[in-house]
């Protein structure tokens, strides 16, 4: 079974930072990862698919890169609304595997 | 509109058994595959597995056998999930959530808290 593992656990920034969250698989997944958003209380939203697909309605500050097991989640310029938990997914594959990481967790400085 | 409306909030007592629906609308209900996923209290995100909606066969993930159950009701566009023998530590919410490429959306219900409590 392959394993998503995220880093760092938490971070600690101030709006308007660049932040690079990662995630690593166990084994090569070629491009099949989706990052997610979520809030307190807040079903997950999706903000990338396809490692660098950003979903409808998510703005460009949000973009992903990686490919086979390393993948990274970029925010270029934190808003306050950004201060959430953040989950990658393997997610594209058939059947379904769709194993999430362990979540980063973004909070204010 | 694509909706997925899960039932509320449930306290059950050890040992007794939970069923949480999920009723889709606003697309064909058979097209897509349903998943759950799992969040106990304070931790992450952890996917249980998914039903086939076409054939009604059940897949779970590694750590979700044994105690729980998917179905479906096709005629009224419903996924349930069956947890029996409930313990303090299924105490979670539980999420359903549509299969499908991701250009199609991706849609979540809203999420179904279950509390084991004696």
């Amino acid at each position: 079974e392959i394993v998503l593992t995220q880093s760092p656990a938490i971070l600690s920034l101030s709006p308007g930072e660049r932040v690079t969250l990662s995630c690593r698989a166990s084994q090569t997944i070629g491009n099949l990862l989706a990052w997610y958003q979520q809030k307190p209380g807040q079903a997950p939203r999706l903000l990338i698919y396809d490692a660098s697909t950003r979903a409808t309605g998510i703005p460009a500050r949000f973009s992903g890169s990686g490919s086979g097991i390393e993948f990274t989640l970029t925010i270029s310029s934190l808003e306050p609304e950004d201060f959430a938990v953040y989950y990658c997914q393997r997610r594209g594959n058939w059947p379904p595997r769709n194993t999430f990481g362990q979540g980063t967790k973004l909070e204010i400085k | 509109q694509v909706q997925l409306v899960q039932s509320g909030s449930e306290l059950k007592k050890p040992g007794a058994s939970v069923k949480v629906s999920c009723k889709a609308s606003g697309y064909t209900f058979t097209t897509y595959a349903m998943n759950w996923v799992r969040q106990a209290p304070g931790q992450g995100l952890e996917w249980m597995g998914w039903i086939n909606t076409n054939s009604g066969n059940p897949t779970y993930a590694q750590g979700f056998t044994g105690r729980i159950v998917f179905s479906l009701d096709t005629s009224v566009n419903m996924a349930y999930l069956e947890i029996s023998g409930l313990k303090a530590e299924d105490t979670a919410v539980y999420y359903c959530a549509r299969e499908g490429p991701p250009i199609r959306g991706d849609y979540w219900g809203q999420g179904t808290l279950v509390t084991v409590s004696s």
